[in-house]
């Protein structure tokens, strides 16, 4: 089955304690990206990948890295987390260039005390 | 700069009722993409159109209708005899420039039985 998986769904953290999220796809999609999503504000880029080893930074890249050594994962760091990063993430790829619709993964749930 | 604005935070109808939702964006690139997805309750992102800044055909599919407009920088999206299960934020889309993806805030549609 086609699918865009995240790891973990729910996570609570404390303030500055580094914690990665794992997003994979299995569609061989060649881009792949990280949104937050916030009440009130939609969904909001945070990075975006072309490729393997290419990165650029989205609309609210503050506070996160990213990675992408293998084309197949894209995972989201956030080396130390506070609590303005308690949201809702989505992992999402998206295949041909000329299509960019995007597939996204169910959702990482993080809460920052 | 890109912008996509969705003006329409909440819409509540009757079932059976036809709904509007609206969608503006701004951008100075020629070529751009933009798209609608929906999200139910359940929380999972699902893509429903995409529209490409060359393709002005408005597009049907069963209940669901999309009008884009350049002239007004608009992509509407129209649900026609609503029902219960059309209950969701449904977000509008813009990418241009790159693979920068731009989000509207969603209108949050609640179809009462």
């Amino acid at each position: 089955e086609a699918q865009v998986t995240q790891n973990p769904r729910y996570l609570i953290t404390v303030t500055g304690k580094k914690l990665t999220v794992t997003c994979s796809q299995n569609m061989n999609h060649e881009y792949m990206s990280w949104y937050r999503q916030d009440p009130g504000l939609g969904l909001r880029q945070i990075y975006y990948s072309m490729n393997v080893e290419v990165t650029d930074k989205g609309d609210v890249p503050e506070g996160y890295k990213v990675s992408r050594k293998e084309k197949r994962n894209f995972p989201l760091i956030l080396e130390s987390p506070s609590p303005n990063q308690t949201s809702l993430y989505f992992c999402a790829s998206s295949g041909r260039a000329g299509r960019r619709e995007q597939f996204f993964g169910p959702g990482t749930r993080l809460t920052v005390l | 700069a890109q912008k996509v604005t969705q003006a329409q935070t909440e819409i509540s109808v009757v079932e059976k009722e036809d709904v509007t939702l609206d969608c503006v964006y701004e951008t100075r690139d020629t070529t751009y993409y933009l798209f609608w997805y929906k999200q139910p309750p359940s929380g999972e992102l699902v893509f429903l159109i995409r529209r490409n800044s060359f393709d002005e055909q408005n597009e049907i599919s069963g209940r669901y209708s999309w009008n884009f407009q350049k002239s007004t920088s608009s992509f509407n999206f129209t649900i026609t005899a609503s029902q219960v299960v059309d209950s969701a934020v449904y977000f509008c889309a813009l990418s241009a420039g790159g693979f920068k993806t731009i989000f509207g805030a969603g209108t949050r549609l609640f179809v009462k039985a």
